[in-house]
């Protein structure tokens, strides 16, 4: 157990629709990541919050938008999807963000959209 | 731009033989290079990270700078070593994010 909680470990959803994902990070980490796995494209960074401020932005897209909160649990939400939205979305955390931190990943979330 | 690459997507081996997955980077600065493993679609654990020069499940993998390679090795392979290795970059300038290569999927066949 990595100590990163994500829900809801499965969601389907029709195309159009609008999601949340939820992310708790480890006790004590202050930096919290979102990945995108998909077949075709592998393993995507989308954002890093760190401490409640974006610090890094990846390929996500302008449907995509996400934010860490004061108890530094983060959201990603994912909005209009499309077929293609459909994937693994990781998120991750680390202690400060800085470089020299391991990332420790939760389970992810599984997003099919119909 | 930071880049990592895996050369191969499916790499299969049999118990006991020796085993090396491929990962090289492109990054200008002082790189960080990880290898993760996922199992089954699972959430990616860290298997080892080159300044710490441990040695994972008998997993070694060493930094070349002149080769710009992470190379990952293990002198016998074992069945349950059987997953989706994935070779990660960290970059510095105030984020730790992880530029993943794209994975190599091992099997090791009994």
């Amino acid at each position: 157990d990595s100590g990163v909680t994500q829900t809801p470990k499965h969601l389907i959803t029709a195309t159009g629709q609008r999601v949340t994902l939820r992310c708790s990070p480890r006790s004590g980490d202050l930096s919290v990541y979102w990945y995108q796995q998909s077949l075709d494209q592998g393993l995507q960074f989308l954002i890093q919050y760190y401490n409640g401020e974006e610090r890094a932005k990846g390929n996500i897209l302008e449907r995509f938008s996400a934010q860490q909160f004061p108890d530094l649990h983060s959201e990603l939400n994912l909005s209009s999807l499309e077929l293609g939205d459909s994937a693994l979305y990781f998120c991750a955390s680390s202690r400060t963000g800085d470089s020299g931190n391991t990332i420790y990943f939760g389970e992810g979330s599984w997003l099919t959209v119909v | 731009a930071q880049r990592v690459t895996q050369p191969e997507k499916l790499l299969s081996v049999f118990k006991g033989a020796p085993v090396e997955l491929k990962c090289n980077y492109s990054y200008s600065g002082s790189p960080e290079l990880f290898w993760y493993v996922q199992y089954s679609r699972q959430r990616l654990q860290l298997l080892l990270r080159h300044i710490s020069r441990e040695s994972i499940k008998g997993f070694t993998a060493d930094l070349n700078k002149g080769e710009t390679s992470f190379h990952l090795k293990k002198p016998f392979a074992q069945e349950e070593d059987s997953a989706m290795y994935y070779c990660a970059l960290g970059t510095q300038g105030g984020s730790e994010k992880l530029v993943f290569g794209k994975g190599t999927k091992l099997t090791v066949n009994p």
